[in-house]
């Protein structure tokens, strides 16, 4: 069973904060993906990663930065947090290739910004 | 851009009722699709999935086709029970050149006994 451990579990900062939620799945997968769960938004794609080094884009990008420092390794950084990134973070990890895009989730990180 | 409509936010069923979950996508190319369920206080797990038109995906009682004709992949389950209560998600992708999954808003169960 793919295994993807999120840590802190939960964190409160205040507006302007820095703010490094991590990332480690030992399953050896090719992507690894943020997500942000809002009520009435469901999960939003912040960034995703194929690979040590690489970083994409996702489709709610502004405020945060994302560094996959190793295979196993992927973190979100929000360098100046403000109260509108108060949410659940989830991270998650894929394999590629026919059959195998499914998606391992951790059990989220609840961010609060004061 | 690509995107997954889910139309019921909530669902509130009896236990035994019918279950049909709705589910459309929008798609320049030929996605994967996916079911997935996520239960209180966890991170959302893999249902099931369905790659090509027509083919059937099915896990614990669920099941959806793939429709490229009308776009759909609605989940479905002949008789609920109140351990079902959860969010219900349905993603396509990856496809390619096309490496990200997206998610719809997520349909929340509700199963009385």
């Amino acid at each position: 069973e793919a295994a993807v451990t999120q840590s802190p579990r939960n964190k409160v900062t205040v507006t302007g904060g820095n703010v490094t939620l991590s990332c480690r799945q030992t399953n050896s997968h090719n992507y690894m993906y943020w997500y942000r769960q809002d009520t009435g938004h469901g999960l939003r794609l912040i960034h995703y990663s194929y690979g040590a080094g690489n970083l994409q884009i996702g489709d709610v990008p502004d405020g945060y930065k994302a560094t996959r420092t190793t295979q196993e390794d992927f973190f979100l950084l929000l360098e100046l947090a403000s109260p509108s990134q108060t949410s659940l973070y989830f991270c998650a990890s894929s394999d590629r290739g026919m059959g195998a895009e499914t998606l391992y989730f951790g059990s989220g990180t609840r961010l609060t910004v004061l | 851009g690509d995107s997954v409509t889910q139309t019921e936010g909530q669902v509130a069923l009896s236990e035994e009722d019918f279950l049909t979950i709705h589910c459309n996508y929008s798609a320049s190319g030929y996605p994967a699709l996916f079911w997935y369920v996520q239960y209180p206080g966890e991170g959302p797990q893999f249902l099931f999935r369905a790659s090509r038109d027509k083919e059937k995906g099915s896990s614990r009682g669920f099941e959806a086709t793939y429709d490229k004709g009308t776009t759909s992949f609605h989940l479905r389950k002949a008789s609920v029970q109140e351990s079902d209560s959860a969010v219900y998600y349905c993603a396509l992708g990856p496809y390619t050149n096309a490496y990200k999954v997206i998610f719809g808003k997520g349909t929340h169960l509700h199963v009385l006994p």
